[in-house]
């Protein structure tokens, strides 16, 4: 098993451009979420999907958005670059709705 | 949102000496993560706390659930250089629901040097 696959590793944006981080799984799992890790503040959710077709927003979810097509599969767009998206973004899965959570190794975005 | 306080926010020691790292909350956990993150990667779980008063441990690490389920603490025995991290402690059961996402405290940064 690859686990939780994330693409881009880096990625540098100029303000106002949009693009779409990937994230993959292949454990089946049915819950899925993306976080932003930003100094001194821990992690926090973007969005999240409890299965196929089923999306809702986190805590910090503006500029961001999100779908879930396949089980597998859980994108995350940014509309329109902005610098205070500037962060690190990990993509997470989980068997379970309590259960461990497995990452991705992130994607270190800035924005100029 | 239920927020969780971590402390202390950084932790610089020497190979072989002793630390704690707390995670503390106005509100009674349901259940309680624990994370480390390494430079580079994403965080991958340590443990679960569920009970009261529980504790586990995992080779030189020894976790505690308080009695009230509103703290727990992670103890590392005789440090090592290995032990560099982040260490995050995470709420599955934020706001009162559970699907699959976690709330974190904000993290303990340690740095083991030789």
């Amino acid at each position: 098993n690859a686990g939780v696959t994330q693409t881009p590793k880096f990625q540098v944006l100029k303000t106002g451009q949009s693009m779409t981080l990937q994230c993959a799984q292949d454990m089946n799992h049915e819950y899925m979420s993306w976080y932003r890790q930003d100094p001194g503040m821990g992690l926090r959710l973007i969005h999240y999907s409890v299965g196929a077709g089923i999306t809702d927003q986190g805590e910090v979810p503006n500029g961001y958005n999100v779908s879930r097509s396949t089980t597998e599969d859980f994108p995350l767009r940014l509309l329109s670059a902005a610098p205070s998206q500037t962060s690190v973004y990990f993509c997470a899965s989980s068997y379970s709705r309590t259960g461990e959570q497995y990452f991705g190794p992130g994607t270190r975005l800035t924005v100029t | 949102t239920q927020l969780l306080e971590q402390s202390p926010q950084f932790l610089s020691i020497q190979e072989g000496e002793n630390l704690t790292v707390y995670c503390n909350s106005s509100s009674v956990f349901s259940s309680l993560q624990w994370y480390r993150q390494e430079p580079g990667e994403g965080p991958v779980l340590l443990v679960t706390v569920v009970t009261g008063g529980e504790v586990k441990k995992l080779k030189r690490l020894t976790f505690q659930f308080g009695d009230a389920r509103k703290d727990s603490s992670l103890h590392i025995t005789a440090a090592q250089p290995g032990d560099t991290g982040l260490y995050l402690c995470a709420d599955p059961f934020a706001g009162g629901t559970s699907y699959g996402k976690l709330t974190f405290g904000q993290g303990t940064i340690l740095t083991v040097h030789p």
